[in-house]
């Protein structure tokens, strides 16, 4: 089964545009059956979806971010990424890679398997 | 955006007692093309990443006990856990996929009674 596992800088200051990385293994990136996804979570608080990006670099965007996101694929090293520009306080969160399940001519569906988290601070 | 409101916000039950929880979408998650509700549930225990326990509304992932079961179409949804055992305290969301934005519920927070 897939198995994700995020990287990333723990703690960056306002105004800089960290990036995290998304390690898959189990599986390949390059599956015609997955796209792959970012959601945040703030200490305490619900889920938000970031986007979501195919092996092909198709990708959906949350428009409420969609200015300031960036996501990337890399299948030669079975990962994809996020960079996060301009952040504030309010990008403090515990970020979650994700994959899922993708018909083609559709919109990838729910959330089917998540890493365990990274959160990045954001703090002077 | 489909703005999902989940009810209660927390909930206390008796352990094997049943445990209700609700959730509301504010349009239809019900293709009529496929007529399949995109609509899945979450559980996220204490520190640890959320995990899917049903999809298109009612279909159990693999591995996740039956006593949890999901209902409803349309708008409005309930998932059902039929006899609570203590491992199952945690948050529960509910997540629509039928756009983008893809969007959660604010969750609700399940206790033992």
């Amino acid at each position: 089964q897939l198995q994700l596992q995020e990287s990333g800088p723990g703690l960056v200051r306002p105004s800089e545009t960290p990036s995290l990385t998304c390690t898959v293994s189990g599986g390949s990136i390059s599956s015609s059956s997955y796209y792959w996804g970012w959601i945040r979570q703030p200490p305490g608080k619900g889920l938000e979806w970031i986007g979501s990006i195919y092996y092909s670099g198709s990708t959906y965007y949350n428009p409420s971010l969609k200015s300031r996101v960036t996501i990337s694929v890399d299948t030669s090293k079975n990962q994809f990424s996020l960079k996060l520009s301009s952040v504030t306080a309010a990008d403090t969160a515990v970020y979650y890679c994700v994959s899922q399940p993708y018909t083609s001519g559709e919109k990838p569906y729910y959330f089917d398997y998540w890493g365990q988290g990274t959160l990045v601070t954001v703090s002077s | 955006d489909i703005v999902m409101t989940q009810s209660p916000d927390s909930l206390a039950v008796s352990l094997g007692e049943r445990a209700t929880i609700n959730c509301k979408s504010s349009q239809t998650v019900l293709y009529s093309s496929d007529n399949k509700n995109y609509l899945a549930w979450y559980q996220q225990k204490a520190g640890q990443p959320p995990k899917m326990l049903i999809y298109w509304a009612s279909t159990r992932e693999s591995g996740v006990p039956d006593r949890f079961s999901g209902s409803g179409s349309g708008t409005d949804f309930t998932l059902t856990i039929s006899s609570l055992q203590a491992e199952d305290v945690a948050v529960y969301y509910c997540q629509q996929y039928y756009s983008d934005p893809y969007t959660f519920g604010q969750g609700t927070k399940l206790e033992i009674k």
